[in-house]
């Protein structure tokens, strides 16, 4: 079966401007979360979608927002980007209660 | 809020041995799941093993295996068998099972594993 897929690999953006990151679930997993991976602050929790809701949302500026469709397909947003915006972005989904997550092979994103 | 903590930066261990790493976490919940993921350097984070906090038998798959010590609040991973495959970041986490899980995973700050050969 196909796994959680992650668009794009890389990104280069500029301070300031705004970016779109896609992530596709395995068929029938309705949850999907988002992580920011960095080497000062590790794994964080961005946000959690469940049926097109966003179910709870981590310690993060508005500047980064996220959306999820009837398909259960995920994007996220983050606008004026920031240096320190640059980070590995992972995207995960769940089967469900009590199941692990799976994860994409995540966006890298660079703000230069 | 729950905290993971991975004490071990690195841990570096002979082809074929046994290692151990090692991760506690603090919590008041009494209902969760712990996991431990590997994630290479292709980056992809991949699912080791889980456990529920409600089983006291500890989870095993095939050459990993983990402690649960639940009252110490400590969630060890064993490697039997060390194999070259095995070298990655080993991330341990921890989710709540109030509120369905939305909080998502809380995670350590990783082990980097090396496997020599």
């Amino acid at each position: 079966k196909a796994g959680v897929t992650q668009t794009p690999r890389y990104l280069i953006k500029t301070r300031g401007q705004q970016v779109t990151l896609s992530c596709s679930p395995i068929s029938g997993h309705r949850s999907v979360s988002w992580y920011q991976q960095t080497p000062g602050q590790g794994l964080q929790f961005l946000f959690e979608y469940f049926s097109e809701t966003q179910r709870n949302k981590g310690n993060f500026p508005g500047r980064f927002s996220g959306r999820q469709f009837s398909n259960s397909r995920s994007e996220m947003n983050v606008s004026t980007l920031e240096l320190g915006d640059s980070a590995l972005y992972l995207c995960a989904c769940n089967r469900g209660e009590g199941w692990g997550y799976t994860f994409g092979s995540g966006t890298r994103l660079t703000v230069v | 809020a729950q905290t993971v903590t991975q004490s071990q930066p690195e841990m570096s261990v002979q082809e074929a041995e046994t290692v151990t790493l090692s991760c506690t976490y603090d919590t008041s919940e009494s209902d969760y799941y712990l996991f431990w993921y590997k994630q290479p350097p292709s980056r992809q984070m991949i699912l080791v093993i889980r456990q529920e906090a409600y089983k006291q038998q500890n989870a095993t798959e095939n050459r990993f295996s983990v402690n649960f010590q639940k009252a110490a609040k400590s969630f060890s991973l064993k490697i039997s068998d060390s194999q070259l495959g095995d070298a990655a970041m080993y991330f341990c986490a921890y989710r709540s099972r109030s509120g369905g899980g939305a909080d998502g995973l809380t995670f350590g700050k990783g082990t980097h594993l090396i496997i020599q050969p």
